[in-house]
């Protein structure tokens, strides 16, 4: 268990609609990345939050956002879902603002859009 | 361009034999490396790093190499457990890429009992 939640595990939603992933990190880390794992792309970097402020961008579409809150968990906002969004989604967190830190992965949430 | 091993081959070993992972990195400005173990179902899981400073590193069972001359990283798994069974990522990571890690496309690893 490396101390990152995810919630939902899973998420079946249709295309069109608007999903939010939710990321708490390990107790003390300032960091929040989140990743997409796909088949045929891999694991994707989509963005980086450090103490509530956005440090760096991936390859996060603009239907994508997300926002760090006070409390420093994340959340993953997906919108005009489209087939091709099915993924595994990761958030994974660090304790530093530099990504040359250990960063430290939660269980994923599966999204499958119909 | 962001590459780093981005083949995705099959490593079979016996178990109690010694594994070997490669992985064949883009940026010859990274300086920090990182090997994660991701299993069927779970998130990739940290195993062992590597800054750019040094050319090996131990821990437990496990040794990661840095050929910077290369660009070339290893990690070598000792005395292999079926355990130890899962898809291997490496990652690099330099400031050219926007302070984010960039991974590889990754090598299962399967462990023949």
């Amino acid at each position: 268990d490396s101390g990152v939640t995810q919630t939902p595990k899973h998420l079946i939603t249709a295309t069109g609609q608007r999903v939010t992933l939710r990321c708490s990190p390990r107790s003390g880390d300032l960091s929040v990345y989140w990743y997409q794992q796909s088949l045929d792309q891999g694991l994707q970097f989509l963005i980086h939050y450090y103490n509530g402020e956005e440090r760096a961008k991936g390859n996060i579409l603009e239907r994508f956002s997300a926002q760090q809150f006070p409390d420093l968990h994340s959340e993953l906002n997906l919108s005009s879902l489209e087939l091709g969004d099915s993924a595994l989604y990761f958030c994974a967190s660090s304790v530093g603002a530099m990504s040359s830190y250990e960063q430290y992965f939660g269980p994923g949430t599966r999204l499958t859009v119909t | 361009g962001e590459s780093v091993g981005l083949h995705l081959p099959t490593l079979s070993v016996q178990e109690g034999d010694n594994s070997i992972i490669n992985c064949a990195y883009s940026n010859s400005a990274s300086d920090y490396f990182i090997w994660y173990k991701q299993e069927s179902g779970k998130g990739p899981q940290f195993i062992i790093d590597i800054r750019s400073n040094m050319d090996k590193r131990q821990g437990q069972r496990v040794t990661v190499l840095l050929n910077k001359t290369v660009k070339h990283l290893s990690l070598q798994i000792a005395a292999t457990q079926p355990g130890d069974s899962a898809v291997y990522f490496c990652a690099e990571n330099s400031m050219e890429y926007g302070n984010k890690l960039v991974f590889g496309a990754g090598t299962i690893l399967r462990v023949k009992s």
